[in-house]
């Protein structure tokens, strides 16, 4: 069926590290993967995305890789800041138009 | 340009009630669709439409209705409320660029049913 797995569920990292959160899909038909934001209480925001023509797509601190063959894509954040704490949420596209989210990564940057 | 506003904010509802959460995008986009969020769920989509007269489910459509009679309202109905749709709902609406749909959300609803 339609699935996005999403690991790990928490993770803290030291302020100035790096944080890598992976996702795998189950339709390898799958052409579009975005990567959201999620701040307490607000509405998730779309932070960078990639379609499965491309390897790899770089902004600034942010980073996300996919491996259509294994059918998975990651999220990579450098040089971590306390405001990168928010809850991210990784998705792809199943039959072209419906859009199926991961269950979520909670990320805690300690200053 | 609002983007996408949602309407009410909050909601309590009696078990067995009726209500309609109401969704509206000014940026012309062709997709809507509408998420609940529960604590360790992520994002679940419930209905979702390409266009104005078409609608099709998603994960979770059971006890939802969706109609989408303009390309700038997308309203959820629920017909008869039960504890369990207790959730925060998430409308977005997309537009197709290079063959992908990019998402914009709303500001959500939080809806308590007791």
């Amino acid at each position: 069926g339609e699935n996005v797995e999403q690991h790990p569920s928490t993770l803290s990292v030291q302020e100035g590290d790096s944080a890598v959160i992976k996702c795998t899909y189950s339709d390898s038909a799958s052409n579009y993967f975005p990567w959201y934001k999620q701040e307490l209480g607000k509405r998730p925001q779309l932070i960078i995305d990639i379609r499965s023509n491309v390897g790899e797509k770089k902004d600034q601190r942010i980073a996300v890789t996919l491996n259509k063959t294994a059918k998975h894509f990651s999220l990579h954040i450098t040089e971590t800041q306390p405001e990168d704490s928010a809850v991210y949420f990784c998705a792809a596209t199943f039959t072209y138009d419906k859009v199926i989210f991961g269950p979520g990564t909670s990320l805690s940057v300690i200053p | 340009n609002a983007g996408v506003t949602q309407t009410p904010k909050f909601q309590v509802l009696k078990t067995g009630q009726s209500m309609t959460l109401q969704c509206a995008q000014d940026m012309n986009h062709e997709y809507m669709s509408w998420y609940r969020q529960d604590p360790g769920m992520g994002l679940r989509l419930i209905h979702y439409s390409v266009g104005a007269g078409i609608t099709d489910q998603g994960e979770v459509p059971n006890g939802y209705n969706v109609s989408r009679s303009t390309t700038e309202d997308f309203p959820l109905r629920l017909l008869s409320a039960a504890p369990s749709q207790t959730s925060v709902y998430f409308c977005a609406s997309s537009y197709l660029l290079a063959g992908a749909y990019e998402q914009y959300f709303g500001p959500g609803t939080r809806l308590t049913v007791t």
